[in-house]
């Protein structure tokens, strides 16, 4: 099973910072990470597939980089609107594991 | 937009049994695999089943095999998790979630989630 270690579990930002989230996987899982927001009460939105393709609809102040074991979702010039919970999930193999999360919250 | 609801959570004592629903629409929901996903209190997101379009071929985490079973109605385009021999350690928010089309890479929509809480 990959375990996949995510940072900060939370993290206080203002309007207009750059903030960059990281999940490690436990081993190579080539460019097979998802990144996903959610907000309280709401239904998780899919933001990133493979590691850097930004789906249709989200701003592009969210970029993800990343391949094998290493990958990093970044928000440039966060809104207040940024204000969530957001996870990464690697699907390169069974079981389908998940990051801990990481709450952002805009001052 | 799609939309998935899920539905049938609730308090349910230690030993007991519970079956979700997650209602699917705005999709030709036959044609994808579809999963829960579980999330306990504090805890981070974890996969709990998968099932093929067909219904036949399903999946489970080892901590719910035997115990869970995901089924699938593609004539009412729902999904469902019958959960028996519920442990505390099951109480979670549980969501369905659609898996990308095709190239089978993690989950494209999800629902809201619905409260499970396993307790005496």
């Amino acid at each position: 099973e990959t375990t996949v270690t995510q940072s900060p579990a939370f993290m206080s930002a203002t309007p207009g910072d750059k903030v960059n989230i990281s999940c490690k996987a436990s081993q190579d899982i080539d460019d097979d990470m998802n990144w996903y927001q959610q907000k309280p009460g709401e239904a998780a939105i899919f933001i990133i597939q493979e590691a850097t393709t930004l789906l249709p609809g989200i701003p592009p102040r969210f970029s993800g980089s990343g391949y094998g074991t290493d990958f990093t979702l970044t928000i440039n010039n966060i809104e207040s609107e940024d204000a969530a919970y957001y996870f990464c999930l690697q699907h390169d193999n069974f079981p389908w594991t998940f990051g801990q999360g990481t709450k952002v919250e805009i001052k | 937009e799609v939309q998935l609801v899920e539905s049938g959570g609730g308090l349910v004592q230690p030993g007991g049994s519970l079956r979700l629903s997650c209602a699917a629409s705005r999709f030709t929901f036959s044609s994808y695999w579809m999963s829960w996903v579980r999330q306990a209190p504090g805890k981070g997101l974890e996969w709990v089943a998968n099932i093929k379009q067909d219904g036949i071929e399903k999946y489970y985490v080892a901590s719910v095999r035997g115990r869970f079973t995901i089924s699938r109605d593609n004539a009412k385009n729902s999904l469902s998790l019958q959960m028996n021999s519920l442990r505390a350690e099951d109480t979670a928010v549980y969501y369905c979630a659609r898996v990308v089309s095709g190239t089978y890479a993690g989950f494209d929509y999800w629902g809201q989630g619905t409260l499970v809480t396993v307790s005496s």
